[in-house]
């Protein structure tokens, strides 16, 4: 079974910059995650997704920052214009969310921003 | 609120010694989760157990064992007889029933194996 795929794997920019990063969960998982993760630091939720619906962005910096779920399957997160401080790995995981239980998330191997 | 405190930054031994990852949490919540993930150099988080604030039972599996204490509010991780392979930096999470599902993790511990 396939795990869950992030594209780009690296990306190196200019600050001011407009930069998208794509993930495409595992088959069959209704949630999505975007995670931020800075050097040294454990991830931090940017947003959840439950099917098409983003369910928990409160975290999400909106001025700059916004993700898609179209078709509630692969998920594009965007950031415009890109700030130095916007350098980090961000994670996308899925997993498949039942009422009442707790799933473990599957994570990607993250995109690493690079921004100059 | 919820927190994740893992105390230790980098932990280094010698292969074939028996290491602890210490993890100490917060949280309101009754019903709750705790996970422990490892992240080798590669980037990749690899799940490695989950369990409910319900279940105190120890668990092994393998190398590694998990001792889960609700009175110290304490989910620490032992590797036995370390290798190489075991380097990487290792998380420890919480979630909260209330919260959704949200994970909340700790800075994480860095261990390093060496042969």
């Amino acid at each position: 079974e396939a795990g869950v795929v992030q594209s780009p794997r690296y990306k190196i920019i200019e600050k001011k910059q407009p930069v998208a990063f794509w993930c495409n969960p595992i088959s069959g998982h209704n949630t999505l995650y975007w995670y931020l993760q800075n050097l040294g630091q454990g991830p931090e939720l940017l947003i959840r997704y439950e099917n098409e619906e983003a369910v928990d962005d409160s975290q999400l910096p909106k001025d700059r920052f916004s993700a898609e779920r179209l078709k509630g399957v692969d998920s594009t997160l965007k950031i415009q214009p890109a700030e130095l401080g916007d350098s980090a790995v961000y994670l996308c995981a899925s997993s498949l969310s039942l009422a009442g239980g707790m799933n473990e998330q599957f994570f990607g191997p993250g995109t690493r921003l690079t921004v100059l | 609120a919820q927190k994740v405190t893992q105390a230790q930054t980098e932990i280094s031994v010698v292969e074939k010694e028996d290491v602890t990852l210490d993890c100490v949490y917060e949280t309101r919540d009754t019903t709750y989760y705790l996970f422990w993930y490892k992240q080798p150099p590669s980037g990749e988080l690899v799940f490695l157990i989950r369990r409910n604030s319900f279940d105190e039972q120890n668990e092994i599996s393998g190398r590694y064992s998990w001792n889960f204490q609700k009175s110290t509010s304490s989910f620490n991780f032992t590797i036995t007889a370390s290798q190489v392979v075991d380097s990487a930096v290792y998380f420890c999470a919480l979630s909260e029933a209330q919260g959704a599902n949200n994970l909340f993790f700790g800075t994480g511990t860095r261990l390093t194996v060496i042969p």
